[in-house]
């Protein structure tokens, strides 16, 4: 079964307090890995699509990379605003590929 | 802008009602899918649909059925709803290997 586990499930951080959150994912047969941001009572916000080992996507103070087995979504000295709840997910590249499967999030909290 | 809309944000049904939750997207995207999302369990697919009148279920399909009879369209359908149903209810779509671009969620309740 495919697998994708978030940690932390939840994050305190302070304001400029860079951290990572981790994405890992069962190997075999990774389309590509996902990144959203998802606001309390909202529909997920795309964020990034990695394909590759070592590829990286930067917007703001978020960069996400991937490695062959988890993938990482660095915050550089967050801000308030940054506080959602990220998830990622995963497509596979055969069987039934039309669908992403989603980890269970991490609720990041960045404190002025 | 891209957009999915999703016809009601808030629904209080009782139970054994049925329930129809619409979704819209404007982007001419081939796929869609309707996930629900609690916490703990995170984002679950009920089901999804890659062409018009097509369908595949998803991880969680018991108590839900979907129709497509339009590619702008796709309704879930609980035929009689119950309280274990009460939950986030996301529509979503694609192009096949993009980014999945999401509605604001329907939050339903079932008393």
């Amino acid at each position: 079964e495919d697998q994708v586990t978030q940690s932390p499930e939840a994050l305190r951080l302070q304001e400029g307090e860079s951290s990572s959150l981790n994405c890992s994912y069962t190997v075999s047969g990774l389309r590509g890995l996902f990144w959203y941001r998802q606001d309390p009572g909202k529909g997920p916000e795309f964020l990034f699509t990695l394909y590759s080992a070592g590829e990286e996507k930067e917007k703001e103070r978020l960069k996400a990379t991937l490695t062959k087995k988890e993938s990482f979504l660095h915050i550089t000295a967050p801000k308030p605003e940054d506080s959602a709840t990220y998830l990622c997910a995963r497509e596979n590249s055969g069987g039934s590929n039309y669908k992403l499967t989603f980890g269970k999030g991490t609720l990041l909290t960045v404190n002025p | 802008d891209v957009k999915v809309t999703q016809s009601s944000r808030y629904l209080v049904k009782r139970t054994g009602e049925k329930v129809f939750l619409e979704c819209v997207q404007d982007m001419d995207h081939e796929n869609m899918f309707w996930y629900r999302q609690d916490p703990g369990l995170g984002l679950r697919l009920i089901y999804f649909s890659y062409d018009v009148k097509m369908k595949e279920k998803g991880d969680i399909p018991e108590g839900y059925s979907v129709s497509r009879e339009k590619k702008e369209r796709f309704s879930l359908i609980l035929e009689s709803a119950s309280t274990n149903q009460t939950s986030m209810y996301l529509c979503a779509s694609r192009v096949l290997h993009r980014e999945l671009f999401f509605g604001e969620g329907s939050r339903l309740t079932v008393l």
